[in-house]
């Protein structure tokens, strides 16, 4: 069964440093997405993404964030400098485009980041 | 705005019983999607069920099912015979529908915490 894929499953980083968070979303997915979760709290939207570019972004994707899909499979987030408050987990997901029948699509997630900011 | 409401931070349950988490939510979109996914320990987010605002029946999947109240805004998780692998979080989160301005992410609540004892 096809199924999202992320890289790595945990990295550690210092406050301040460049971290890139790596997603293979399912193949024939139009629509990708980021959310991030903070230690016991709720899944937050970020970032959704389509035809190459953003289609919509929540206020925590600030100009420390930035998305791409540099080789057509390949889905990223870039932090640009990391904060302490950067620490969650982050997850990709991604929907087929079922045409008319798009808002039935279930969203995939990947197994996640878990992004630890020292 | 849409929002998702979950009430019970925790449940208990025994085991082969069947257990109900709440759902309610808030928007003013006349078409819209309520997905329940399950968290467990290891962190990974598990599509369980969707019910489509305009679907006439509930929804089930197995031993899942959804009690959708479309006039008291209500998507309740009814989970049948419990088993010890159902001890996880429960989230219920809601799509907009694909158009011109919206991009199908979706939105989450703060999620219940099911504990099934044996």
């Amino acid at each position: 069964e096809p199924e999202v894929t992320q890289t790595p499953s945990h990295q550690v980083t210092q406050m301040g440093q460049e971290v890139i968070l790596r997603c293979v979303p399912i193949s024939n997915h139009l629509y990708f997405y980021w959310y991030r979760q903070i230690l016991g709290q709720k899944v937050e939207f970020l970032v959704s993404f389509y035809n190459n570019e953003i289609s919509e972004k929540s206020e925590i994707f600030d100009d420390q964030f930035s998305v791409e899909r540099p080789d057509g499979s390949n889905f990223t987030l870039k932090i640009r400098s990391t904060k302490l408050e950067d620490s969650a987990m982050y997850f990709c997901a991604s929907i087929g485009l079922a045409g008319a029948q798009a808002s039935t699509d279930t969203q995939y997630f990947g197994p996640g980041t878990r992004l630890t900011v020292l | 705005a849409q929002k998702i409401t979950q009430t019970q931070p925790g449940m208990f349950v025994q085991e082969k019983e069947a257990v109900t988490l709440d759902c309610t939510y808030d928007t003013s979109d006349p078409s819209y999607g309520l997905f329940w996914y399950k968290q467990p320990s290891s962190g990974e987010m598990i599509f369980l069920i969707y019910q489509g605002s305009y679907d006439q029946q509930n929804a089930t999947e197995g031993r899942y099912s959804l009690n959708f109240q479309k006039a008291r805004k209500s998507a309740n998780l009814v989970i049948s015979a419990s088993q010890l692998g159902d001890s996880a979080m429960y989230f219920c989160a809601m799509s907009d529908i694909f158009g011109s301005s919206n991009t199908g992410k979706l939105i989450f609540g703060q999620g219940t915490t099911l504990q099934v004892k044996p």
